[in-house]
């Protein structure tokens, strides 16, 4: 069965420190990859993607993500994070054929200290 | 270029009622999807709709159903509500409906049963 777990419900970092939200999917078929983030009262921004080739994808805001098939994992990173970054971050897998019919993670919400 | 727009934000109804939510996707789109937002399961997909066929459908009952309009604007419908239909429900739009294409979401329709 597919599914996206994002083990981290709530992560807190102080501003200008790195960030690493780890996100494992199960998924029979190849996987397309995302990242989402929801600031309060707004819908999803799409952050980055992952199709192929390249294991290390660039997005918006300065935000990254490696894809490793080993681990069946797609964790995202921002060396140094900034107040507006808070919000609540979501991993979403979907699959050639299937449409939009994405599974997506519980979330992780993340708090920034100054 | 006008985003993807809900209506309503915000809606109470009564346990039994019926409710209708609407979506009006970006210029262009012609794939819709819907999902429904809540605290304890996150973020489930309820169904997609393309040229105005629905092409997938997520795990819910048969009280959840959907149309999509000749301008790909579309249309959720739930009947007979129960407590736990409470949720956010948002609507995305994408061209094509691939998952190539990045989906567009919607700020969401706030629904309350009580």
């Amino acid at each position: 069965a597919q599914s996206v777990t994002q083990p981290d419900i709530h992560i807190t970092v102080s501003e200008g420190a790195s960030l690493e939200l780890r996100c494992n999917y199960s998924y029979g078929a190849t996987p397309y990859l995302f990242w989402y983030v929801q600031s309060p009262g707004q819908g999803l921004q799409l952050l980055l993607k992952y199709f192929s080739g390249d294991t290390l994808v660039q997005g918006i805001k300065g935000f990254e993500a490696e894809f490793k098939r080993s681990q069946s994992s797609f964790n995202l990173r921002k060396p140094s994070v900034h107040w507006s970054d808070a919000a609540e971050y979501f991993c979403a897998v979907g699959a050639l054929g299937t449409g939009n019919q994405f599974y997506f993670g519980t979330g992780t919400s993340l708090t920034v200290i100054p | 270029k006008a985003g993807v727009t809900q209506t309503p934000r915000y809606l109470i109804k009564t346990r039994g009622q019926q409710v209708t939510l609407s979506c009006s996707p970006i210029s262009g789109h012609r794939s819709v999807s819907w999902y429904q937002q809540t605290p304890g399961q996150g973020l489930q997909f309820l169904f997609e709709y393309f040229s105005e066929t629905q092409r997938n459908k997520g795990n819910f009952p048969g009280r959840f159903s959907g149309r999509q309009f000749s301008n790909s604007r579309s249309e959720m419908n739930v009947s007979t509500l129960e407590l736990g239909d409470s949720a956010l429900y948002l609507c995305a739009s994408s061209l094509d409906g691939t998952a190539a294409y990045e989906q567009y979401f919607g700020p969401g329709t706030r629904l309350t049963v009580t």
